[in-house]
Formats: C-alpha cells, structure tokens, sequence
C-alpha cells in the first residue's frame, strides 16, 4: 500500500538553529500538508500545497516557516530559526482530491522536533 | 474562527462496553471526517460523512452526521483492547477549506 514518507524520525536542534523536514508524498497525490502535533495535544494545521504554491496557511505558519517542493517527489518544512514552542511532531499528510472536499488525507509517521 | 469540539477528552471503558464521541461545531459543516490516531503513531482516516443526518457504519463502528450538520458521532460496540487511542474528528468550515481537527477523545481499554 503506498504510504508518505518522513526523515528523520526524531531531530534535536538548538534554539536559533535552521531545521529542514523532509516528506515524500504519495506519488500520484496533487496535495501536500503539512500539520504539527504538540505532545497529548491536538492536531494542527500548519499549511497546505497544491500545484507548487500555498494554498492556504494557518496563523501558526509564520514568517519563520517555508515550504517547498524542490523536485518532483520530496516536499519539505523549513523553520528557520528554532523556538522552544517549536517543539512537536510534524506530521505530512498528501490527499488526491483537496481534503476539504472529499480527499481524504494520508499521514506520514511524523519527525519528532525537539528544541533545546 | 470556527471551533470543533470534542466531549469526553478521555474515556476509560471496560472491554466489551460500548463508546461513543461526540463532535460539535459552532458554524454549520460541509463535511466531516473522522480520523484515529494509536499511541504513537499517526492519524488514519476511517470515514466521511457528506449528507445531513447521514449513518455509516465499519464493523463494530458506527457514524453519524447530525441533520443540522452542527454534530457528528462515533460509537463503538463491544470495544476490543486493539480500539485504544485518540479519535479525532476533522471538519472544513466550507467546502473546499481545509480541516480543523477536533481535540480528540482519547479512548482506553481495560482488558
């Protein structure tokens, strides 16, 4: 069964410091998320991607977050410089039909992002 | 902005007693999704739900979309100890917008 794809698994970083997470989607999928998990806590959108540009954005995607599909099949998360409240899984997700219509949405297994 | 509520937060449930969570939003929904996560791991989707007052069932779990499509549920009969984790509902304020998941009810099982 096809799945999406996450590096790394778990990223320990220094506050201050640039952070690049990796996702590669289900191939034939034309939209891309990304979400972010603070531990025991609830799922939140971060941004979603479709047709190599942002299609929607949540507050909590700052000017210190950036996305990118630098080739056809990865698409990362950079956060540029690392805060505390950072801290969280980051979950990818892909659909094949926008996720507020009927496409249901496909995870990733998460990059864990621990900011010391 | 809207807001997607979820009661109970936390469930403990002997095995073979039922479930059920509820999903509540304060504006009026195009859709709705419901999504598990098990500890650890990652949301899977089960089910959307389109249609007011539409019923779906998987199994053991049933679904249903309130008629003012305001509420949504999830019931489990019988739960099994392979049902722990958090359900999250997932809802798109209007179509085409993306979800706004819920806070989850998180769901245990004594075997």
């Amino acid at each position: 069964e096809p799945e999406v794809t996450q590096t790394p698994s778990h990223q320990v970083t220094q506050m201050g410091q640039e952070v690049i997470l990796r996702c590669v989607p289900i191939s034939n999928h034309l939209y891309f998320y990304w979400y972010r998990q603070i531990l025991g806590q609830k799922v939140e959108f971060l941004v979603s991607f479709y047709n190599n540009e942002i299609s929607e954005k949540s507050e909590i995607f700052d000017d210190q977050f950036s996305v990118e599909r630098p080739d056809g099949s990865n698409f990362t998360l950079k956060i540029r410089s690392t805060k505390l409240e950072d801290s969280a899984m980051y979950f990818c997700a892909s659909s094949e039909r926008l996720a507020g219509t009927t496409g249901e949405l496909f995870f990733g297994e998460g990059s864990r992002l621990t900011v010391l | 902005g809207q807001q997607v509520m979820q009661i109970p937060q936390y469930q403990h449930v002997q095995e073979g007693e039922d479930f059920t969570t509820y999903c509540n939003s304060s504006t009026t929904l195009s859709n709705i999704q419901w999504y598990k996560q098990r500890p650890g791991g990652h949301p899977v989707f089960l089910i959307q739900l389109v249609k007011s007052g539409e019923v779906k069932k998987q199994k053991r779990l049933t679904f249903q979309f309130g008629e003012a499509k305001k509420n949504s549920s999830l019931h489990i009969t019988a739960t099994q100890t392979t049902d722990v984790g958090t359900y999250f509902c997932a809802a798109a304020p209007n179509y085409g917008q993306n979800f706004v998941f819920g806070p989850g009810t998180r769901l245990s099982v004594l075997p």
